[in-house]
């Protein structure tokens, strides 16, 4: 079946734009998560969600960052006045079963 | 707060080597343990998924292992091919709903 799906595959914006990054999971997943990987780094966890419950937003680094997820399929994360240090690697996975996550192939963000 | 390690950080091998990767984790009370491989840019492969009740799990020429008790996983690689260099991430549950990851082992295998 078809796995996590991820548009655009890179952006690149200028300093001080907003963007919007895309996921679709998994069809029947319930939980979804964000991930940020800077160059040569590790993941970071952004945010997450399960089903209709209130996201865990404890990840996201400041309060430029945003995501909401519709309908409990397709997820935006909203990255608002863009810097420079955003530059990153953004990693969507979705679950159906505890601590299993599949991943979708990331948006490749640059700020210039 | 679980750690994971992963040592080496990076390998280099000849082509046709068996070869291990090892992750450690602090807190053994885990559900379950993710193996992944990553190529330069792009997202992360699931390799293998090991239950909390399982010791190992094959696929292909992969073999992953886990004793919770001691709280440590291996990769087993066999007969390397250039196309396994990438690198291998192992991930297990690190609070509710959360997973954390391993800094990963950069494997090549050099033709």
């Amino acid at each position: 079946g078809a796995g996590v799906s991820q548009s655009p595959s890179n952006k690149v914006t200028e300093k001080g734009k907003d963007v919007e990054l895309r996921c679709d999971p998994i069809s029947g997943h319930t939980a979804l998560y964000w991930y940020r990987q800077s160059l040569g780094q590790g993941l970071e966890f952004l945010i997450y969600f399960q089903g209709n419950s209130a996201p865990d937003k404890s990840g996201l680094p400041s309060d430029r960052f945003s995501a909401e997820r519709t309908g409990g399929s397709v997820s935006t994360l909203t990255i608002q006045r863009t810097q420079q240090e955003d530059s990153a690697v953004y990693l969507c996975a979705s679950s159906s079963r505890p601590y299993e996550q599949y991943f979708g192939p990331g948006t490749r963000l640059t700020v210039t | 707060k679980q750690e994971v390690t992963q040592i080496p950080a990076a390998l280099s091998v000849p082509e046709g080597e068996n070869l291990v990767l090892n992750c450690s984790f602090t807190d053994s009370a885990i559900y379950n343990l993710q193996w992944f491989r990553q190529d330069p840019g792009k997202g992360l492969t699931s390799l293998l998924l090991i239950q909390s009740s399982q010791r190992e799990q094959t696929s292909g020429r992969l073999n992953a292992s886990l004793d919770k008790s001691s709280g440590r996983s291996t990769l087993y690689i066999a007969a390397s091919q250039p196309g396994d260099s990438a690198t291998y991430l192992c991930a297990v549950p690190g609070g509710y709903q959360k997973v954390t990851f391993g800094t990963g082992t950069k494997l090549q295998v050099i033709p």
